[in-house]
């Protein structure tokens, strides 16, 4: 089993839709989350962190459930440019980062 | 303010070359990261250094090594170059381990192709 774990799509939704992802981890130790986005053959770009209290930046929402260790993004009203792919990001105090192998979201018109 | 910077971008390698690749971090950061990142794949932690040390090693063979520099600067080396090792190498720089939530920042990243 991965230590993170994410669906890889592709999810293929109309702009404008609702899109949510999630990504599940299995280091209990794990302190810090992330979601970042990569577009092809660039590097990954942070998209937000993800806090315990949840966040959200404009049409993007993260959570956090300890608990259940997954974390969540949701995307509203998804636009063109938001096609590409979504990674999870799980930190350790240990330095380590492990890195899910990402979901694919492709917007169409 | 100036992102992390890697050289080269690109670089051809045969089977058994070694090859240096070099990541300069965003000022103010002094822990850097190295990913392999093959094609159509995850991206697989490397090495982590911190104030000049290694502070964590993925699962990789002791041929990958690299070290950083006072000035941060960072060289990932790969010795008895391999087909597989075939693959975008991305750096990312952060604040440092004492930070709770060090945000990492990549490079564009350097593709080695082995021949």
């Amino acid at each position: 089993r991965k230590e993170v774990e994410q669906d890889p799509g592709p999810f293929n939704v109309p702009e404008g839709a609702t899109v949510a992802f999630n990504c599940t981890y299995s280091n209990s130790a794990s302190q810090s989350f992330f979601w970042y986005r990569q577009d092809c053959r660039k590097e990954p770009k942070l998209l937000m962190s993800v806090y315990s209290s949840g966040n959200e930046d404009g049409r993007f929402t993260a959570q956090l459930n300890r608990a259940s260790q997954y974390i969540s993004l949701l995307i509203r009203d998804s636009k063109l440019s938001d096609s590409a792919t979504y990674l999870c990001v799980v930190n350790t105090n240990a330095g380590k980062s492990t890195f899910g192998d990402g979901t694919t979201l492709t917007v169409k018109p | 303010e100036a992102g992390v910077t890697q050289s080269p971008t690109h670089l051809i390698k045969t089977r058994g070359q070694q090859v240096t690749l070099r990541c300069s971090p965003i000022s103010g950061h002094t822990s850097v990261y190295w990913y392999q990142q093959a094609l159509g794949l995850g991206l697989q932690f490397l090495l982590w250094y911190d104030e000049g040390e290694e502070r964590n090693r993925g699962n990789f063979p002791p041929r990958f090594s690299g070290r950083q520099f006072p000035n941060y600067s960072s060289e990932l080396n790969v010795n008895a170059l391999e087909l597989e090792d075939s693959a975008l190498y991305l750096c990312a720089s952060s604040k440092g381990q004492l930070i709770s939530y060090n945000e990492q920042f990549f490079g564009p990243g350097t593709r080695l192709t082995v021949l």
